[in-house]
């Protein structure tokens, strides 16, 4: 079946560093997702990338889709404390008809 | 106030007892959604729902039942319960579909013991 992969599994930044997360795709996806969760939170939607080589900008926050459609970024530039928490990318497989989740990474960011 | 709410926030069963998780969402989303969150898994989907009336399975969703008699409500019923069901459980929904923003509920901490 489609499994969609995060790396890193765990990210530990110095204040001030930047970080950046990767999501693969075993199939193509017809988007891709972002969401983030702070700890002991719900998940809360970033953003949405449809388009093939797609990147879109949020203050700090940099995402791409891949040309493939089968694998997307999050580079966030800067850290702060307040970006702690866990992103996940999640999308829609049209093969296998399913909307599925990554495992998410999860950031700590030190003062 | 407008939103999604679930309830209980935390809740304890027995093996093979029964369970309905609630979920209520006030911004008339044709959509609603439940989620399972577990470590190493990120979220799964267990079933959703497009309209009242219209339900459709998910990833995991052996052991669960949902109903949407109502476009608000969509509750998720474990018929009976097992250990492996402890996760939080997630209720979301969006105004058209997984290909759209989901607004996600506080989550309710269900422990099977």
């Amino acid at each position: 079946g489609q499994q969609v992969m995060q790396i890193p599994q765990y990210q530990h930044v110095q204040e001030g560093e930047d970080f950046t997360t990767y999501c693969n795709s075993s199939t193509t996806l017809s988007n891709i997702q972002w969401y983030k969760q702070r700890p002991g939170g719900h998940p809360v939607f970033l953003i949405q990338l449809v388009k093939s080589g797609e990147v879109k900008k949020q203050k700090r926050l940099t995402f791409q889709f891949g040309e493939a459609k089968k694998n997307s970024s999050l580079h966030i530039t800067a850290t702060q404390t307040t970006d702690v928490g866990t992103y996940f990318c999640a999308g829609w497989d049209n093969y296998g008809q399913n909307f599925v989740f990554g495992p998410g990474t999860r950031l700590s960011v030190l003062p | 106030d407008a939103g999604i709410t679930q309830s209980p926030r935390y809740k304890i069963t027995e093996t093979g007892r029964q369970v309905t998780l609630m979920c209520h969402q006030t911004w008339s989303h044709s959509y609603m959604f439940w989620y399972r969150q577990d470590l190493g898994h990120g979220l799964r989907l267990i079933y959703y729902s497009a309209a009242a009336d219209i339900t459709d399975k998910g990833e995991v969703s052996d052991g669960y039942v949902v109903s949407r008699s109502k476009t608000e409500n969509f509750p998720l019923t474990l018929e009976s319960a097992t250990r492996s069901q402890t996760s939080v459980y997630f209720c979301a929904s969006s105004e058209s579909g997984v290909n759209t923003e989901a607004f996600f509920g506080q989550g309710t901490r269900l422990t099977v013991v």
